[in-house]
């Protein structure tokens, strides 16, 4: 069934360093892949996202890698701030046409000043 | 510009008891959807609403209910709560049906006691 998972529940780095959160997913028949990250107290905030048909894709200090071999969807966040502090979350949306996402567990992000 | 509003922020209930939620979306948002967090299932999608209309609805019992108004404000009910029901209930608003973007609200944080 569908399945969307993330290898690692929490991830500490160094303020300044390049984060890498990964997910792993199971559903081939996903066409489009996102990241939401949710600090505390708040809803999930939207990252930044990825068509199936592509492999790249960058933001401001983010990069999402989507490895449709491996079923493999990674998000690149460059000089993590504090402020990046949160868990983040990839997520599937089947076909677009409807906002049924199917969210992973969430790893949790954590900057050492 | 505000955004997604959701009430009540947090509330208590007692088994068998009904509750209701209210969202009200961004100004021009048409499509709301609900999401359900709880520390074990993680978010899991509710429904989708998109002009007053339910396009999508996720693997959750009759007991789970919503409705969306002219007005794109949406109320989610639950009936005949139980203990499993306690969780962080999420609104999200897009401005069309089939977004990846979603913006949340904080959410209505609901126990069952």
């Amino acid at each position: 069934g569908e399945s969307v998972g993330l290898h690692l529940p929490t991830l500490s780095v160094q303020e300044g360093d390049n984060s890498i959160i990964n997910c792993a997913y199971s559903n081939s028949a996903s066409d489009y892949f996102i990241w939401y990250k949710q600090e505390s107290g708040k809803g999930p905030q939207f990252i930044i996202d990825i068509r199936s048909n592509m492999d790249k894709r960058q933001g401001q200090r983010v990069t999402v890698l989507l490895n449709k071999t491996v079923k493999h969807l990674s998000l690149q966040i460059a000089a993590t701030q504090p402020g990046d502090s949160a868990v983040y979350f990839c997520a599937e949306n089947i076909d677009g046409a409807n906002s049924k996402l199917t969210f992973g567990k969430g790893i949790t992000l954590s900057v050492r000043p | 510009k505000a955004g997604v509003t959701q009430t009540p922020r947090y509330l208590i209930k007692t088994r068998g008891q009904q509750v209701t939620l209210s969202c009200s979306p961004i100004s021009g948002h048409r499509s709301v959807s609900w999401y359900q967090q709880t520390p074990g299932q993680g978010l899991q999608f509710l429904f989708e609403y998109f002009s007053e209309t339910q396009r999508n609805k996720g693997n959750f019992p009759g007991r789970f209910s919503g409705r969306q108004f002219s007005n794109s404000r949406s109320e989610m009910n639950v009936s005949t709560l139980e203990l499993g029901d306690s969780a962080l209930y999420l609104c999200a608003s897009s401005l069309f049906a089939g977004a990846n973007v979603l913006t949340f609200g904080a959410g209505s944080r609901l126990t069952v006691l």
